[in-house]
């Protein structure tokens, strides 16, 4: 597609659920991100794939979290035993490899744990 | 580890006036981005400014970066109301290794009639 999908754009869970969230990038970007925000503060830092490869995972929060992108192009977000905590809007990015490093965000998967 | 500064978090103002956001960051980079939010809505990008003394202007809006300063400005000329959104900086945090940016906790502008 032109731009960067995620689905679902909305996801309400129970505490203790298991969730994933998907994420398709622009055609032909190699580097795919995913993000969080919480209401009110800036984007944080996930992990960051190159390729198949988590080349930057510093940013999970726990082990709670993975992420896979097995084919190089749609990634994954899984979050196991969800926690109110979790609630926040999640963005999946991507850009060019060796780009002038402007990411490219899709509309984000707004995450609700109750 | 890199930290982004944006002030003021908030800023309210009148249609017709200028104002300038901030942007610091605390290590070394030269690669510096703006983004705009609207409520509910996703990152929009603004500027790309990758060398020190870097200055890009689209409409009202005008970006420059002080590597050596780390410091990053958006300027507003004669703010009109469709400019209120959230604006944020982020830095590249390995200098283009990665693309991997830390972003500021953004700028709410509001701009009144």
């Amino acid at each position: 597609g032109a731009g960067v999908s995620q689905t679902p754009s909305n996801k309400v869970t129970e505490k203790g659920k298991y969730v994933e969230l998907r994420c398709d990038p622009i055609s032909g970007h190699t580097a795919l991100y995913w993000y969080r925000q919480s209401l009110g503060q800036g984007p944080e830092f996930l992990i960051y794939f190159q390729g198949t490869g988590a080349a930057d995972d510093s940013g999970l929060p726990n082990d709670r979290f993975f992420a896979v992108r097995p084919e190089g192009s749609v990634s994954t977000l899984k979050i196991q035993r969800t926690e109110r905590g979790d609630s926040a809007v999640y963005l999946c990015a991507s850009s060019l490899f060796r780009s002038t490093g402007e990411l490219f965000f899709g509309e984000g998967s707004r995450l609700t744990v109750l | 580890e890199l930290k982004v500064e944006q002030n003021p978090l908030f800023l309210s103002m009148q249609e017709g006036k200028n104002y300038t956001i901030y942007c610091n960051y605390s290590t070394t980079s030269d690669r510096l981005y703006w983004y705009r939010q609207d409520p509910g809505k996703s990152l929009e990008s603004l500027f790309v400014l990758l060398s020190n003394g870097a200055v890009k202007q689209e409409g009202r809006l005008m970006a420059s970066l002080d590597t050596k300063a780390r410091l990053s400005t958006l300027h507003i000329t004669a703010a009109v109301h469709d400019l209120s959104a959230t604006y944020f900086c982020a830095v590249d945090s390995r200098g283009g290794a990665t693309n991997k940016l830390i972003f500021g906790t953004g700028t709410l502008l509001a701009v009144q009639p």
